[in-house]
């Protein structure tokens, strides 16, 4: 089955400590993305990656790191430094930037208490 | 950077009816692609326009890129049940860089 995966669903962790959201592709996609959804809001995108070894921050980068070291692969982690860090966090990717769809992953629920 | 409002936040539909939801920009888009969201799952990928003026149609949906290229707008007819989920539009810049609306939740009543 081709798509992308991401991991756990659900995710709960304690004030102060950093996690990592896992995202794996096998669609062979070049572009990578991670996006934050809030209860009733759109999505925000936090960083994206165009290539392997390269990534851009997007409009609420702070708090969040990345990392790209495979084409398949794009974590995200959300640092003790991101004040609400309780959201829905969705990676996506795309055969390359600009004017190409973007696939979801099902997303992880991650709650911060 | 280039940004997309959507109206209305929401819309309450009679099964049966028309409604239409909008997306507006100031500026001048080089796409328009439209995702719909069911509740608790993941945004899918429905449309993308890219001419001035473009009609698009999936069934019942019909998808349309203004002649200015500033706003879209997606009409959905006789709504079902199925149809029930948020709807987002999107829009990329050159550097690959996405910017999603807010988005329209739609609620169907039987």
């Amino acid at each position: 089955d081709g798509g992308i995966t991401q991991s756990p669903k659900y995710l709960f962790r304690k004030e102060g400590q950093n996690v990592t959201l896992s995202c794996e592709q096998n669609l062979n996609h070049d572009a990578m993305y991670w996006y934050r959804q809030d209860p009733g809001q759109g999505l925000r995108l936090i960083y994206y990656s165009q290539i392997v070894n390269d990534f851009q921050k997007g409009d609420i980068a702070e708090g969040y790191s990345v990392s790209r070291e495979k084409k398949e692969s794009f974590p995200l982690t959300v640092t003790s430094a991101q004040k609400n860090p309780t959201a829905f966090y969705l990676c996506a990717s795309s055969i390359g930037s600009a004017t190409y769809e973007q696939y979801f992953g099902p997303g992880t629920r991650l709650t911060v208490t | 950077g280039q940004q997309v409002m959507q109206i209305p936040q929401y819309q309450h539909v009679q099964e049966g009816e028309d409604f239409t939801t909008y997306c507006n920009s100031s500026t001048t888009l080089s796409n328009i692609q439209w995702y719909k969201q069911r509740p608790g799952g993941h945004p899918v990928f429905l449309i993308q326009l890219v001419k001035s003026g473009e009609v698009k149609k999936q069934k019942r949906l019909t998808f349309q890129f203004g002649e200015a290229k500033k706003n879209s707008s997606l009409h959905i007819t006789a709504t079902q049940t199925t149809d029930v989920g948020t709807y987002f539009c999107a829009t990329t810049d050159s550097w690959g860089k996405f910017q999603f609306g807010a988005g329209t939740q739609v609620v169907v009543t039987p």
